[in-house]
């Protein structure tokens, strides 16, 4: 596609639910971000991507959090038994080596109530 | 990665040069400075990256004195749409561990 995709844009879950965020970064780029941005903060580093190996997990808030990476395509994060403080808008981006200019999806915005 | 400090906000008017100043102390020799800006509701775009000297494109100037302990990153003209967050990150290029941390921001109102 021609930029990075996320979905889906917006969920809405209960609490102690299971949630999958999927991104699809743009063709070709080897370095996958995912970021965590509650309202009004900075953004939050989770986890990222180089190709489909994970060498920086330690932003994943607990243990509860969980990502994957398909090759150099689609990645998921996966929040279980989901809790308020959960609330956020999750955004991926991408790039072709780390460090060079990285492109972001537009987020999924998660609400559990 | 070397920390970023940054002013939490600044305020200008329509038409006017915003300069924004980030403290990088213990910047790496192979780090880069990268400038994104984030609008309400989107993911951050990047702006502009630089290593030395200046750097110059259609939207912004980045200026690295030549000990490259700090940068300024500079917005000419500035209009009502320029309102938004912008992070100063610095790191290496190509370089695995590079996870592309954001600090806290710089808040930037445009008044008219």
């Amino acid at each position: 596609g021609a930029g990075v995709s996320q979905s889906p844009s917006n969920k809405v879950t209960e609490k102690g639910k299971d949630v999958e965020l999927r991104c699809d970064p743009i063709s070709g780029h080897t370095a996958l971000y995912w970021y965590r941005q509650r309202l009004g903060q900075g953004l939050e580093f989770l986890i990222y991507f180089q190709g489909n190996s994970a060498p920086d997990k330690s932003g994943l808030p607990s243990d509860r959090f969980s990502a994957e990476r398909t090759g150099e395509s689609v990645s998921t994060l996966t929040i279980q038994r989901t809790q308020q403080e959960d609330s956020a808008v999750y955004l991926c981006a991408s790039s072709f080596y780390e460090g060079v200019q990285a492109f972001f999806g537009q987020g999924t915005r998660l609400t559990v109530v | 990665l070397a920390k970023t400090t940054q002013p939490i906000s600044m305020d200008s008017y329509e038409g006017q040069e915003v300069n924004i100043t980030c403290s990088h102390n213990n910047i790496a020799t192979n780090d880069y400075i990268t400038w994104y800006q984030q609008f309400p509701s989107q993911g951050p775009r990047f702006i502009i990256q630089g290593y030395k000297t200046k750097v110059t494109n259609e939207v912004a100037s980045l200026f690295i004195p030549a000990d490259r302990k700090s940068s300024t990153l500079s917005l000419p003209r500035v209009s009502l749409s320029d309102t938004a967050v912008y992070y100063c990150l610095v790191g290496a290029i190509k370089a695995a561990g590079n996870k592309l941390t954001f600090g806290g921001g710089t808040r930037v109102l445009v008044k008219p």
